[in-house]
Order: C-alpha cells, then structure tokens, then sequence
C-alpha cells in the first residue's frame, strides 16, 4: 500500500536552515513525489517534483531556498535562510495508477 | 494566466447534492491529469478523484460510488458531482493540474449540515 509518512511539526529558528522528511512506504523507493506548501488560511502551492535520485525541479517563482534531495524511501525538503512567511505546513504527495497520496502534512514553525 | 478557479460550493443538507466546477485557463484540461483534493476543517488534504487525459476515472474509497469526475472539453472545465452527501465531506475542495499538482484552484467551501 503507498503510504507517505510526515512528522506532524517541526521549528527552526530565522535565518537558519530545516529539512524536513517524508518516508515512502516499503516498496516504494523508486517513487516520485511533490512537494507543497500551506500558508496559513490560503489554498496549498506547488514547490517542487523529487526525483529518487535526488534530481528536482522548482515550481515557477519558488526560490532556490527551497531545495530537495532523497536517500532511499526517503524524500526530503530543505528551507534554507528561513524567513517568516515559510511558516507554513508542508505536505509531500505522490501517485500511482487511479490513486494519489498526500502525507499527514508538517507544520512548521519560525522561531 | 495559467490558472484553476473553483465554484459551486454551498451549504447543503445530508443526503443532498452539488456539483462543483473548475475553470481553466491558460492550458488545456483534456491534456492533463486533473485531479480534485479536499481539506476539511483543521485537516490535511485529501485526494478525492482523478480523470485521466484518455478519460479514466478513479476515486478514493471514501467518494466511490457517491462522486462522479467529468471535464467539458469545449469549456475547458472540470467537475465534481457529489451526491449522497455525508457531514464528514465538509471541506474545502480544491481542483489541481496533474501528477504531481504543479496548479492548484483556491479552492470552494462545502458544508454538509442539516
């Protein structure tokens, strides 16, 4: 079953850099998966495609602060240089034939 | 402007029905994956129904056999009817561009409340 795993929070202070994790179901690894963010009180927007070997793409207008990179059934996402406005949760997604998963999201607070 | 703009959300009461549209513009729907994904209150998203670009469908296990996905290609539109409706379908519904959701609407409330 393709399940996506997040941990439900995560905090790092201004200016400093998070990675936050997303673990692919076993048997998944090869899987390519999104990346989305939820500002508050506003509908979710597109980051980036992860690619298993690491290789991603930014969406339009998402800066290179925004970074991406896999190890195994392990996708993550790096903020660097964070600022206020990244306070936000954080949901990776994924497919496979007729269906698409989100993980249970990370709410990420800016200290 | 490539964008989704959803609409057709209301409060309706348990048992009864809506259909949600979504407006493209900027691309073609029938080129794409377009998928519907909710949110309800203080939750994460959830996928809900997909049509393929050759016309497939598919649904998650919560909506299946009460939802119905369909696109009017000469409009460019997407749609959502929801039928049988349920109190655990209050959400904001929220259509998206294909696999990997790179566009997404801002979404249409649904209450389901008597």
């Amino acid at each position: 079953q393709l399940v996506l795993t997040q941990s439900p929070s995560a905090s790092a202070s201004l200016g400093a850099s998070v990675n936050l994790t997303c673990t692919l179901s076993s048997g998944h690894s090869s899987y390519v998966i999104a990346w989305h963010q939820q500002q508050p009180q506003k509908g979710p927007r597109y980051l980036m495609k992860l690619h298993s070997d690491g290789s991603h793409s930014n969406g339009d207008g998402i800066p290179d602060r925004f970074s991406g990179s896999s190890s195994g059934t392990e996708r993550y996402l790096t903020i660097s240089s964070l600022q206020s406005e990244d306070e936000a949760d954080y949901y990776c997604q994924t497919w496979g034939t007729g269906i698409w998963v989100f993980g249970g999201g990370t709410k990420l607070t800016v200290l | 402007e490539v964008r989704l703009v959803e609409s057709g959300g209301g409060l309706v009461q348990p048992g009864g029905s809506l259909r949600l549209s979504c407006a493209a513009s900027g691309f073609t729907v029938s080129n794409n994956y377009m998928t519907w994904v909710r949110q309800a209150p203080g939750k994460g998203l959830e996928w809900v129904s997909v049509i393929y670009t050759g016309g497939a469908t598919y649904y998650a296990d919560s909506v299946k056999g009460r939802f119905s996905i369909s696109r009017d290609n000469s409009k460019n539109m997407l749609y959502l009817q929801m039928n049988s409706l349920r109190a655990e379908d209050t959400a904001v519904y929220y259509c998206a561009r294909g696999t990997d959701s790179d566009l997404w609407g801002r979404g249409t409330l649904v209450t389901v409340s008597s």
